[in-house]
Order: structure tokens, then C-alpha cells, then sequence
């Protein structure tokens, strides 16, 4: 079946513009994560939906950063305003309910930021 | 909280050469464990995975880890790498409950094939 998908693959934006980030779960999985990759480093947690659950926004770096996930399948990452230090890529993860399941995360291939 | 911490930020092996990259974690009980593979300009590959049962696991692409709980680590081997398995190798530590403690990466290591 198909895998994570996410749109666009590379964005370049203006310093000061809003972006939004697309990110297509496998179907059925039920929580989708986002994580943030910059140059050099690891995976930084973003944010954590899980079914119709608030959610988890924990990881979000300042209030410019959103997301939302509709009729708990499709999920957009807005980041506004934004700044260089936004340039990353950003990556998104889906997995199943269940104990084992819930920590095995498939990810999609990632939107790669650029702020001029 | 968990951590995890991959030592080594660089590797540079001969092609044919042995293969291990070194994890170690952090966590008050037995986790679950994971390495992925992101090649450039792509998402996470997921290589293999240690849950329970038989601390030697085999993952795609010829790799196995090895889970030692007195060490806590979970070192990944080949024992004859490709060029191309040049890319970012990270390991994870699973905690059940998901949210933020769902999963949390090492930094990865970076490895590099000479011809």
C-alpha cells in the first residue's frame, strides 16, 4: 500500500511569509507525528496527533508554528512568519494504535524548507 | 526520560569492510529499539527493530543489531558493506505511551564508503 506522502517536497519562501506543509498518513494509522530536522542534527519533535485526541503540542518551538489534522487523516504544519532558522526538513510520521504499534512510526519522504 | 546517544558522528569504512555503528540509551526499563536509515534527500528507512524475544535481530539490507541490556546498547553490524550504504544511520528508543515520548533519536552517524 502506499506509504506517507508529503507535499511539497522543497519549498523556498521569503523571510516573513507563512508556509503550510502537507502530510498524507498511511491509511488507518491513526496518529501522525511531526519532527523537525535541521542541518547536522537529529530528529526534533514537533507536535502529536493521536484519533480525535487534543493534541500533543509539546515540541512546537514558538507560537508561530501550528498544525491541524482533519477528520483525523490529512495533517498541515503552518509555520508563520517565518524566519531562517525555520530552514529545515521537516518530516512527517504516521503509526498504528496499539502498544508495539504505537512506537513503530513510518515516515515520509519530508518537505525541505528554505528561507531566504 | 529516555536518551540516546550515538558516539561516533562520522564513520568512514572500506567497501567490503565489517560494519558496526554504536548506540547506547538511557532508560529505566527494556525499550524498544530501532535504527533507521536516511539516505540523502530522502525520509526514514526502517532497518530493523528489537521489541522482545531474541536479543540478535536481522533487518533488511543484510544488517542485524544486537541488544545487550547490560551494555545498554543496540550496536548495528554488517559484515561486508556497499557503497551504497553510504547515507545517516540513527537509533531510537520506543517508549509506549506515544506522545512526545513515542520515539526519541540519536543525533545519527554519518557513514561514509571508500572505494
Amino acid at each position: 500500500g502506499a506509504g506517507v506522502s508529503q507535499s511539497p517536497s522543497n519549498k523556498v519562501t521569503e523571510k516573513g511569509k507563512d508556509v503550510e506543509l502537507r502530510c498524507d498518513p498511511i491509511s488507518g494509522h491513526t496518529a501522525l507525528y511531526w519532527y523537525r530536522q535541521s542541518l547536522g542534527q537529529g530528529l526534533e519533535f514537533l507536535i502529536y496527533f493521536q484519533g480525535n485526541s487534543a493534541p500533543d503540542k509539546s515540541g512546537l518551538p514558538s507560537d508561530r508554528f501550528s498544525a491541524e489534522r482533519t477528520g483525523g487523516s490529512v495533517s498541515t504544519l503552518t509555520i508563520q512568519r517565518t524566519q531562517q532558522e525555520d530552514s529545515a526538513v521537516y518530516l512527517c510520521a504516521s503509526s498504528l494504535a496499539g502498544r508495539e504499534s504505537s512506537v513503530e512510526q513510518f515516515f515520509g519522504p519530508g518537505t525541505r524548507l528554505t528561507v531566504l | 526520560a529516555q536518551s540516546v546517544t550515538q558516539p561516533d558522528i562520522h564513520i568512514t569504512v572500506s567497501e567490503g569492510a565489517s560494519l558496526e555503528l554504536r548506540c547506547n540509551y538511557s532508560y529505566g526499563a527494556t525499550p524498544y529499539l530501532f535504527w533507521y536509515v536516511q539516505s540523502p534527500g530522502q525520509g526514514l528507512q526502517l532497518l530493523l527493530k528489537y521489541f522482545s524475544g531474541d536479543t540478535l535481530v536481522q533487518g533488511i539490507k543484510g544488517f542485524e543489531a544486537e541488544f545487550k541490556r547490560s551494555q545498554s546498547s543496540f550496536n548495528l553490524r554488517k559484515p561486508s558493506v556497499h557503497w551504497s550504504d553510504a547515507a545517516e544511520y540513527f537509533c531510537a528508543v520506543g517508549v509506549w505511551g506515544g506522545g512526545a515520548d513515542g520515539l526519541t533519536f540519536g543525533k545519527g552517524t554519518h557513514l561514509i564508503i571508500q572505494p
